[in-house]
């Protein structure tokens, strides 16, 4: 059964830092993984979207990598910023599967 | 021009009342979605219709129904409301598994249900 983690559950950075945060899956056997940004009473954005073939997907100072055979990505923000603060989820999409599974999710604060 | 639109954006209503939220997207996907997230956030899928058949069902009470009347949207329906029920449902699309899709996963704004 696919399990997917987030760690730290929580984040405080000061402005300008570069941060990582962390995804963990069980299975690596998965058609997808995305990166979600969640705004205090609002949707999910999607951010990146890595292929089960792709090791790495880049947008402005978003980077993801994906190492399948390790189960992990990791979501690296560079130069991060007061309006980075928010909450971000990864989801898997298991492999011959509709059904994407969440982690619980990283709530990062960005301080000024 | 949004891309998956759900309303209401709030409910508010008694223990006991039936409501209904609605979800439209105009990506042109096959695969629709509705998730609960509870008050600690955690996302829990609920239903997934594939071009208008049911394809997930995961152990919901049954009052609760979703419609599917074509692929563009995906309604969820909810008899005798419990105080338990209150939470933010999101609704979501996707276009996966070799129909020439990514899988990229698209939500709605969410729609906030509060039982009194």
């Amino acid at each position: 059964k696919q399990e997917v983690t987030q760690i730290p559950a929580a984040l405080s950075v000061p402005e300008g830092e570069n941060l990582v945060l962390n995804c963990s899956f069980t299975d690596s056997a998965i058609y997808n993984l995305q990166w979600f940004r969640q705004d205090p009473g609002k949707g999910l954005t999607s951010l990146l979207l890595i292929q089960s073939s792709q090791r790495e997907q880049t947008s402005g100072r978003l980077n993801a990598s994906l190492d399948k055979s390790s189960g992990r990505s990791t979501l690296y923000i560079a130069a991060s910023q007061p309006g980075d603060s928010a909450t971000y989820l990864c989801a898997v999409l298991p492999s011959g599967t509709y059904k994407y599974i969440f982690g619980t999710g990283t709530r990062l604060k960005v301080l000024a | 021009d949004t891309a998956v639109s759900q309303t209401p954006k709030y409910l508010v209503t008694q223990m006991g009342n039936d409501k209904s939220i609605k979800c439209e997207q105009n990506l042109g996907h096959d695969t629709m979605y509705w998730y609960k997230q509870d008050s600690k956030k955690f996302l829990k899928i609920m239903f997934s219709y594939n071009n208008k058949e049911l394809i997930i069902n995961e152990t919901v009470p049954n009052r609760f129904s979703p419609k599917s009347p074509d692929k563009a949207h995906l309604n969820l329906h909810i008899n005798s409301l419990e105080l338990g029920d209150s939470a933010v449902y999101f609704c979501a699309s996707s276009q996966i598994l070799g129909r020439a899709g990514d899988g990229e996963l698209f939500f709605g704004e969410g729609s906030r249900l509060t039982v009194l």
